[in-house]
This record gives C-alpha cells, structure tokens and sequence, in this order.
C-alpha cells in the first residue's frame, strides 16, 4: 500500500487568491488523482496528474482554473486560481500502482471567504 | 454524469446489526470498490470486487455485485459504534479506461451503542 500525504491540511483563504496544495507519495506510484468533495456530496474527479506532462482534466475542469504539476513518481500539486466561495470543498489527492487499488490522501479542507 | 447512486442515502442502527448499503451504476466496469469516509476525512479503500466476480469477503465485510443489473451491495456485519462513517462505492472502467475512479453518491452509516 501507499502512504500519501497533503499540505496544507485546510486553509482558509480570501476570494480571489490562489492556493497551491501539495501531494508526497511515500513511494513511486503509476497514476495520481486529484478529486473535490463539495460540503455533503461524493467526490468528483478534477483530473489525472501525469507524470512529466500537462495533467488531462474531466469535463467542467480547466487549467487555467486547477494548474496541476507532475514533476515526479511521488509528487503532484493542484493549484485552486483566483478563488471563490464556491470552491469551498475538500481537495484530495490519490495514488495507484497498477493493482487497481487507489490509495487517498487526508484530504485538504478549504474554505473560501 | 457517471455518477451511481447508493441507497439508502442515510442508515442508522444498533451495535451488532448488520448493515446493507446498495449501489448501482450505470456504465460496463473492470472492477468495483468501496470506501468509507471518517468525518469528511480520506478515504479508507475497504475492498475490490472485479468484473467476473460475484462474492467477495474481508473480515466483516460483504460485497457482491451483479453486473447484469448494475449493482453492488456492502454488508457490515455485527457492526460497531466504529463503523459510523460514509461509505462510497466507486467503478472503474473496462480496460484502458485508465484507473479513474467514478463515485456514487455515499451512504451515511450511525452505528448506535
């Protein structure tokens, strides 16, 4: 199994700011994730992290608004640009290897004011 | 949207029953898992049924899944006031759909000394 890791663990940030969110794998992983869990609701997939290239987002996600960064097999960062109240959600992040099982992260909660 | 739908939306029960929670999807999978959710914390990966499998077992835990119908069920058995927790079902799709996680839309468990 993996251990991943996310920082900051929540923020609380002012509308129009952006925040870059960090994820350590503790080993090298094939495929990273980032999903939104909106307050009360399931979790959507915002895009595939992909190592060394531009990440392939989900429908209803852009970069302009998620940049996304791959530098290696153990870590990616997911910026939320230029936020709003709306984007008050919980960001996680997940890793696999291949055996099909996807590992999250604690999660980051953010609040957007 | 992909999403599934899980039922019931909401379960509360006594120490020591067993709990069911159903999901259906809508979409062919390679593989279906089920997660459970502390207090909008990460989620914890609890089992992986795959497409040709019918029955799987893990401690206390039961998953089936019938593919003809689309639908998956999770047993808890002789729950614990510890199993209180949102539970998800997430598929992955046929081969070389990538391993991207489409989630249904949760089932809050109260287990109740």
């Amino acid at each position: 199994s993996a251990v991943i890791s996310q920082k900051p663990s929540r923020d609380i940030c002012q509308r129009g700011t952006s925040l870059t969110i960090q994820c350590q794998v503790d080993s090298q992983v094939t495929m990273m994730f980032w999903y939104r869990q909106q307050p009360g609701q399931s979790l959507t997939l915002i895009a595939t992290a992909n190592q060394g290239s531009e990440a392939t987002y989900e429908s209803g996600f852009v970069i302009d608004k998620f940049p996304i960064s791959r530098p290696n097999l153990t870590f990616s960062t997911l910026t939320v640009s230029n936020m709003s109240p709306e984007d008050s959600s919980i960001y996680l992040c997940s890793a696999t290897s291949g055996t099909r099982d996807q590992y999250f992260g604690p999660g980051t909660r953010l609040l957007v004011l | 949207s992909q999403q599934g739908e899980e039922d019931p939306q909401a379960l509360s029960i006594q120490e020591g029953e067993n709990a069911t929670m159903n999901c259906s999807y809508k979409t062919s999978i390679n593989n279906l898992q089920w997660y459970r959710q502390n207090s909008g914390r990460g989620l914890v990966h609890l089992i992986l049924i795959r497409s040709n499998e019918r029955e799987k077992h893990s401690g206390r835990l039961r998953v089936t899944l019938d593919t003809s119908k689309k639908s998956s069920s999770l047993l808890i058995t002789a729950s614990r006031a510890a199993d209180t927790a949102s539970y998800f079902c997430a598929t992955v799709p046929p081969t070389g759909g990538g391993n991207k996680l489409t989630f249904g839309t949760g089932t809050q468990l109260k287990v109740e000394l």
